[in-house]
């Protein structure tokens, strides 16, 4: 499967805790981006690397998020102090670029109790 | 303040006819124009895209409409099967580098009735 993978594919954690997780996108794609998704909305954008390079950070990742593209392959998204509101299922995707499609991965979806 | 907009949260369609959806954008600088298809528990596939070059597109069953003036997007899929039902995303672009990434609406709901 050559597509876009995420672990884990789910996440329970207690308030408070860190957590991580990791994106492998398609191997040619240089772009990697992450969005949050949260009941009845679209996704919305959290950050994008272009290969090790973060190009772009949305005001929703507050300084408890923080992303990394070590060497412009996979990348990790790690919330510090996790809270309530943090629950949502987590996006990955990767691209050559625009004009054209990202191709999303299956998310990861974490509940903080 | 939402820049792309489906107000239509839910359709229902007869398997084999017209199923049409609809998108609305504010931001006038948007010019590259997707749709994503979503099942549940699973992250939005790509289905077609449109470049604000052009008014239409069309990739098998799927046609994408371009409307600039109105700031209005559609989606035609013809015929209507029922593995078409899922939630539909329009999500928006500008495409300068630096600045790549999409703005989507709430979705829709589709339902091909059998």
């Amino acid at each position: 499967d050559t597509g876009v993978s995420q672990n884990p594919r789910h996440k329970i954690t207690k308030r408070g805790q860190n957590v991580t997780f990791r994106c492998d996108p398609i191997s040619e794609h240089n772009r990697l981006y992450w969005y949050r998704q949260t009941l009845g909305q679209g996704p919305e954008f959290l950050t994008y690397f272009q290969n090790e390079a973060q190009l772009e950070k949305s005001r929703l990742l507050s300084d408890r998020f923080s992303a990394e593209r070590p060497k412009g392959s996979f990348s990790t998204l790690e919330i510090q102090r996790t809270e309530q509101g943090d629950s949502a299922m987590y996006l990955c995707a990767s691209s050559l670029g625009l004009p054209g499609p990202q191709y999303f991965g299956p998310g990861t979806r974490l509940l903080v109790l | 303040d939402q820049q792309v907009k489906q107000n239509s949260p839910s359709l229902s369609v007869q398997e084999g006819r017209i199923s049409i959806l609809n998108c609305d954008y504010t931001n006038s600088m948007f010019d590259y124009f997707l749709w994503y298809k979503k099942y549940p528990a699973e992250g939005p596939t790509f289905l077609i895209s449109i470049s604000s070059i052009k008014d239409k597109n069309e990739d098998g069953r799927f046609t994408v409409f371009l409307n600039k003036s109105a700031k209005h997007l559609s989606l035609h899929i013809v015929p209507s099967q029922p593995g078409d039902s899922a939630v539909y995303f329009c999500a928006a672009s500008i495409s300068n580098f630096g600045n790549e990434k999409l703005t989507f609406g709430t979705g829709t709901r589709l339902t091909i009735i059998p």
